[in-house]
């Protein structure tokens, strides 16, 4: 059983579009974190969030974390080709083991 | 460069060796983990670290042993490889409680032949 759900797996969009990732969970997090990963590379941190209905942005990124700290979502405005990796949500139970769920693919056509 | 650095790259052991993957980082981080990446399955938690001489299991630790004899290093070791230990597997280091996001290495892809 996945403690950290994504949706959706893939998406393949054009370049100029928006689009929203989704990560959830039935367990309440302490903190959230968004990283992205290239191939052949390690993730890269984007965003830590902590507070519930919290929203960070980061250029054409939003974060925000759930008001009940259960879920997360990231929107990509304009998404450009430098967008494409694999977007990975983690979760804090506060235990000190970072629990990560399995990924969005997303794929920019240009 | 400031960061985590896992060597080796690659590495292709047959069933039974052993080998160990080492991983250090120049950050002063207390924290230091090691992961396992399979197809579909994301980031697994082996082992952690939460500071010199102190280490825990996460999610999959059978086949693995991990030490912390200085702040910088955390090596995984394969005690006796088998092919359900073919993957990539990645080192992260941060500070402690997490919110501060971690800094991974660039991997080792391992296979088991």
């Amino acid at each position: 059983t996945q403690l950290l759900e994504q949706s959706p797996q893939f998406l393949s969009i054009q370049e100029g579009e928006n689009l929203t990732v989704y990560c959830n969970s039935s367990s309440v997090f302490s903190s959230l974190q968004w990283y992205r990963q290239e191939p052949g590379e390690g993730p890269v941190l984007l965003v830590t969030v902590v507070t519930g209905g919290e929203v960070k942005k980061l250029k054409r990124l939003t974060f925000q974390f759930g008001d009940a700290r259960k879920d997360s979502s990231l929107h990509i405005t304009a998404a450009q080709t430098g967008d494409t990796g694999l977007y990975l949500c983690a979760g804090d139970l506060g235990n000190e083991k970072l629990t990560f769920g399995t990924g969005t693919r997303l794929t920019i056509i240009p | 460069n400031a960061g985590v650095t896992q060597t080796p790259k690659f590495q292709v052991l047959k069933t039974g060796q052993s080998m160990t993957l080492q991983c250090a980082q120049d950050m002063n981080h207390e924290y230091m983990s090691w992961y396992r990446q399979d197809p579909g399955m994301g980031l697994r938690l082996i082992h952690y670290s939460v500071g010199a001489g102190i280490t825990d299991q996460g999610e999959v630790p059978n086949g693995y042993n991990v030490s912390r004899s200085t702040t910088e290093d955390f090596p995984l070791r394969l005690l006796s490889a088998a092919p359900s230990q073919t993957s990539v597997y990645f080192c992260a280091s941060g500070d402690r409680g997490q919110s501060y996001g971690y800094t991974f290495g660039s991997g080792t892809r391992l296979t088991v032949v």
